[in-house]
């Protein structure tokens, strides 16, 4: 069964930073792994996708890694911002005939001015 | 395009009371998925329909649930007989075709409280 997991659960850091979100998952046998943001009481927005056959996506500031052989994926956030605090949520969507996708609990990021 | 269009935004309903919960995909999205979030389980998948047919209800909780497609651009989740314990953020999601690999744009969700 496949598990996602997120770590830290939350994390603070000082304005200008650069950072790092790890997901790790326990089976490799996945379609594609997204990375989205989640604000307080909103919906989900989706930030980036790696596809199984990559290594890395890049959008803005943003860079999400993909090791699918060992199970992990990172998300660089770049000079954060105050207005990137936020919940985090990396999930993959399994190789199996299911269409789901499996999520980790989140990051809850702050970034303090 | 507006994306995924969830109402209502927040739902307060007395146990045992009925609850509708609407989306409108995005149009061309041919699949359609419901989620639901709490705090104990995080986010898990209820049901999802391809070209408006239910594909995989395996998520959904109890038999209080339905969900319908009537067509590409609606789909209804109702609760009936609601309970305290379904109070969460129901989410619906839709993508063009995940066989090529393509993300999920997910709605701003429903609040729901059962009291």
């Amino acid at each position: 069964k496949q598990e996602v997991t997120q770590i830290p659960a939350a994390l603070s850091v000082p304005e200008g930073e650069n950072l790092v979100l790890n997901c790790s998952f326990t089976d490799s046998a996945i379609y594609n792994l997204q990375w989205f943001r989640q604000d307080p009481g909103k919906g989900l927005t989706s930030l980036l996708l790696i596809q199984s056959s990559q290594r890395e996506q890049t959008s803005g500031r943003l860079n999400a890694s993909l090791d699918k052989s060992s199970g992990r994926s990172t998300l660089y956030i770049a000079a954060s911002q105050p207005g990137d605090s936020a919940t985090y949520l990396c999930a993959v969507r399994p190789l199996d005939s299911s269409y789901k996708l499996i999520f980790g609990s989140g990051t809850r990021l702050l970034v303090r001015p | 395009d507006a994306g995924v269009i969830q109402s209502p935004r927040h739902e307060v309903t007395e146990m045992g009371q009925e609850v509708t919960l609407r989306c409108k995909p995005i149009s061309g999205h041919d699949y359609l998925f419901w989620y639901r979030q709490t705090m104990m389980r995080g986010l898990e998948l209820l049901i999802y329909f391809n070209n408006n047919v239910p594909i995989d209800d395996s998520g959904m909780p109890e038999d209080r649930f339905s969900a319908k497609m009537p067509n590409a651009s609606f789909s209804t989740l109702k609760i009936q007989p609601s309970e305290p314990r379904d109070s969460a953020v129901y989410f619906c999601a839709s993508s063009p075709s995940p066989d090529r690999n393509y993300g999920y744009t997910f709605g701003s969700g429903t609040r729901l409280t059962v009291v």
